[in-house]
């Protein structure tokens, strides 16, 4: 089965912390995506890799970025948490190709205070 | 930009009926793929449907199949003989490739209940 594993499943961190998320897949998927959900906004995207040291804005990458040193490994980095980061992360990945199934992660609720 | 737009932020059905999730999305590609995920109350999405763009037979899987209208850029969900287990939020996206990177771009959900 396919496996995409976050660090953390739950994550309260104080305003200002520099916070990192992890996600590990062992598929050697190519593409990897972060989101965030939040009530009544869907998931909204944060950055995506298709290769190691390649990554892209998402819609929303405004105090996050992203890191892709190793292919099974790519790190959400929270500069300066602030309170408005507060929700849910989640991290999902594929094979490249249009048809290609996304897998995800659990999902890493985080909460900043 | 690419958007895909839920209109119906929750929606319910009684168990064995018939239900259609709505999903419109905007883009200027010519080729892209369309998906619905779902969600279950655990939180792992996984994949219900997908479809090719370029293909104008809508896709079907099992209870689950979609209306596929390119000119309209729609693509709906619908769930036949509903059961419980189908409680959950369904996510449309959208996924296109440009310069070697491909952007999955989600929508705001659809929770649907399923009442017995």
């Amino acid at each position: 089965d396919v496996k995409v594993t976050q660090s953390s499943r739950y994550l309260v961190k104080r305003t200002g912390e520099k916070v990192f998320l992890e996600c590990v897949q062992d598929m050697d998927h190519e593409n990897m995506f972060w989101y965030r959900q939040d009530p009544g906004l869907g998931l909204r995207l944060i950055y995506f890799s298709y290769d190691v040291k390649m990554k892209e804005k998402g819609d929303i990458p405004e105090g996050y970025s992203v890191s892709r040193e190793k292919k099974e490994r790519f790190s959400l980095i929270l500069e300066s948490a602030s309170t408005n980061q507060t929700s849910m992360y989640l991290c999902a990945s594929s094979f490249q190709g249009g048809l290609a199934e996304a897998f995800f992660g659990q999902g890493t609720r985080l909460t900043v205070v | 930009a690419q958007t895909v737009t839920q209109s119906q932020p929750e929606m319910s059905v009684q168990e064995a009926e018939t239900v259609t999730l709505s999903c419109t999305y905007d883009t200027s590609e010519s080729d892209y793929y369309l998906f619905w995920y779902k969600q279950p109350p655990s939180r792992q999405m996984i994949l219900v449907i997908r479809q090719e763009a370029y293909k104008q037979q809508n896709a079907t899987e099992n209870r689950f199949s979609v209306n596929f209208q390119k000119a309209a850029k729609s693509f709906s969900l619908k769930i036949s003989d509903s059961q419980l287990g189908d409680a959950a939020m369904y996510f449309c996206a959208y996924r296109v490739r440009r310069r070697g990177s491909e952007k999955l771009v989600f929508g705001k959900g659809t929770k649907l209940t399923v009442n017995p």
